[in-house]
């Protein structure tokens, strides 16, 4: 059965800061999703990492995925209250359709 | 470009009924998935549809159901509510059969009372 931890769950951070959430599996897949969900919002899509060592950025977030250590991370540089959300990483099983395993979720808060 | 399409929104029904939910996905996609979220077990997966045929089905019980119709249209069908059916039900399109970006759509927010 696939399993996928983030950590930390929660996050409260100062803007101006750098912080890391980590997203582990638990057995082999190629394919990794980065959401954001604001409150009482739906998953907007983030990334998409679709090999080991793929690395996209966007503004603040930098995401990387090593697929041999099955883990993903996301980078938040310089954060600003704009990025407070819950994020939630997904992972999709090799050749298994289009079905999603995600974790928890990791909300992150980020005070002026 | 129109995205994935809910309906209902905001749904209240009393334990025992059952409800209908349904998903129109962007047009072009053939793959439809459905999750629900709640506060105590997070996202889950419930099942996914492709052309018309279930592919995955997620570990939830046979009140549970779905289809998908041939414009790729799909709907869910919750039988006997529970009060534990209380969640947001989210809805995906994703444009080919596997491996493919899924976009959600905004959710039905289904309360049992």
């Amino acid at each position: 059965e696939l399993k996928v931890e983030q950590n930390p769950l929660f996050l409260s951070m100062q803007e101006g800061k750098n912080y890391t959430i980590y997203c582990n599996y638990s057995t082999t897949s190629d394919r990794l999703y980065w959401y954001r969900q604001d409150p009482g919002k739906s998953l907007e899509s983030l990334f998409v990492l679709l090999s080991n060592g793929a690395v996209k950025q966007e503004g603040r977030l930098m995401a990387s995925l090593d697929t041999k250590a099955r883990l993903s991370t996301l980078h938040i540089t310089a954060a600003v209250h704009d990025l407070s959300a819950t994020y939630f990483c997904a992972v999709d099983r090799n050749n298994a359709g289009n079905m999603l395993t995600f974790g928890g979720g990791t909300r992150l808060m980020v005070k002026p | 470009k129109a995205g994935v399409t809910q309906t209902p929104r905001y749904l209240i029904k009393t334990r025992g009924q059952q409800v209908t939910l349904s998903c129109s996905p962007i047009s072009g996609h053939r793959s439809v998935s459905w999750y629900q979220q709640t506060p105590g077990q997070g996202l889950q997966f419930l099942f996914e549809y492709f052309s018309e045929t279930q592919r995955n089905k997620g570990n939830f019980p046979g009140r549970f159901s779905g289809r998908q119709f041939s414009n790729s249209r799909s709907e869910m069908n919750v039988s006997t509510l529970e009060l534990g059916d209380s969640a947001l039900y989210l809805c995906a399109s994703s444009l080919v059969s596997w491996g493919a970006e899924a976009f959600f759509g905004q959710g039905t927010r289904l309360t049992v009372v």
